[in-house]
């Protein structure tokens, strides 16, 4: 049974690029949430995406942007890099947007914005 | 105030010995309540669920206090594999996750 898988695992990108992360959620699971990760700090909630629109969104400008794919695996872009963009970004998946579903990680990909 | 707030760590703690981490959380209209744990350059892991009747997983105990926003995970008999980071999670009414910035604790022999 296929976890939740991430690509690239690591990328390096210089401000004002652009960033294309990709997603596949574990087998069986239909929704993708995506969360940046600052150093010692927990994870902070990007967005949801289920049935290919975005369910809910968490305090990011609109450089972050996302989609879901028919076959349910996910891309998350950012626009426009700034230092500050640097991060671990995860993704999740889980079965149905459903309050208190539990949510399963991949192993993230590591961004630095030089 | 943050919306999820853990103990400050680190917890050093030495092998056999109990441990226990507090969670306070601001969104009194919170629904569903998690721990989640972190080794070091991992993803988060789901540790366990956290229920208004309190639940126990082997040496794991998790409870929650509504009435006071609190949430709190007891490990016993800590074991050198516990050594972790270990992130309160609290689920709100829009559906998304809220996460502390997690405790540390190093479980040393």
């Amino acid at each position: 049974d296929a976890g939740v898988t991430q690509s690239p695992t690591h990328l390096i990108k210089t401000r004002g690029q652009q960033v294309t992360l990709r997603c596949s959620p574990k087998s069986g699971h239909d929704t993708v949430s995506w969360y940046q990760q600052a150093l010692g700090q927990g994870p902070q909630f990007i967005f949801q995406y289920y049935e290919e629109e975005e369910r809910q969104r968490g305090n990011f400008p609109d450089r972050f942007s996302g989609h879901q794919f028919p076959n349910y695996s996910s891309e998350l872009n950012v626009n426009a890099l700034l230092l500050g963009d640097s991060a671990l970004y995860l993704c999740a998946s889980s079965s149905g947007p459903q309050l208190g579903e539990t949510q399963y990680f991949g192993p993230g990909t590591r961004l630095l914005v030089l | 105030r943050k919306e999820v707030e853990q103990d400050p760590g680190p917890f050093n703690v030495p092998e056999g010995a109990t441990v226990a981490f507090n969670c306070t959380y601001s969104n009194s209209a919170s629904q569903s309540f998690f721990w989640y744990r972190q080794d070091c350059r991992k993803e988060p892991k789901l540790l366990m669920s956290v229920y208004s009747s309190g639940n126990e997983d082997g040496r794991f105990t998790a409870q929650l206090n509504r009435a006071s926003q609190y949430i709190s995970l007891l490990i016993r008999d800590s074991k050198l594999s516990d050594s972790a980071t270990y992130l309160c999670v609290v689920n709100d009414n829009n559906n998304d996750m809220r996460f502390g910035a997690g405790t540390r604790l190093t479980v040393k022999p």
